[in-house]
């Protein structure tokens, strides 16, 4: 059981190219969430999807859009990278926002905008 | 949502119970303290939650003081790969559950 897949583990661009994060979970959840961890921070939401067909922004949205594809698969894409958003980028699934369900989140995607 | 306030280390002894705290002054009474731990980069682990009674699960026990103004995290007998990053977030239990705050928490590094 894989849990919570997220791809690439790293990635280092340069400022303005873009690129998308794959998320992907395999626990039937209906909820998935994007975070960003910057050093001596805590991790920031930046959307959500609480189920196939829906997104919504959390804290730091700004830069960034997201696609739920399917029920399995929530990307997030950076249109025009810039050095800001060079961050340790994690995603989480949840049974859904019906009643109390643990955040299970994936490794993490390292990005480095030079 | 309350804020929490977490000391920013903690140390402990491989085998001893650490006990982490949380102060959580703020809190309303629909709020619920969740933990979780994030262990060297890798992406955060739920631990536990409570509302008000005491709560016990096969990694942690969670104590709340009565007035729920704070909270202690308790790992009975801690070891090695415990030593990871102790967040403790407050949020009321709605439909909004999952959408957590995290914020600095404690580090709590377990020594042989």
């Amino acid at each position: 059981n894989a849990g919570v897949t997220q791809t690439p583990k790293f990635q280092v661009l340069k400022t303005g190219q873009s690129m998308t994060l794959q998320c992907a979970q395999d626990m039937n959840h209906n909820s998935m969430y994007w975070y960003r961890q910057d050093p001596g921070m805590g991790l920031r939401l930046i959307y959500y999807s609480a189920s196939e067909g829906t997104t919504d922004k959390g804290e730091v949205p700004n830069g960034y859009n997201v696609s739920r594809l399917n029920k399995r698969e929530f990307s997030l894409r950076l249109e025009s990278a810039a050095p800001s958003q060079t961050s340790v980028y994690f995603c989480a699934s949840s049974e859904g926002l019906q009643g109390f369900s643990p955040l299970h989140f994936g490794n993490g995607t390292r990005l480095t905008v030079t | 949502d309350a804020k929490t306030t977490q000391p920013p280390s903690m140390d402990c002894a491989e085998g001893r119970a650490a006990n982490l705290p949380c102060n959580h002054s703020t809190i309303s009474g629909n709020e619920y303290v969740y933990w979780y731990r994030q262990i060297h980069s890798q992406g955060p682990q739920y631990i536990i939650h409570g509302l008000k009674n005491n709560e016990t699960n096969e990694m942690a026990s969670l104590i709340i003081t009565e007035d729920r103004k704070s909270s202690t995290l308790i790992l009975p007998h801690a070891t090695l790969r415990d030593t990871a990053v102790y967040y403790c977030i407050v949020r009321a239990y709605t439909g909004t559950a999952s959408k957590l705050t995290f914020g600095t928490g404690t580090r709590l590094q377990v020594t042989l």
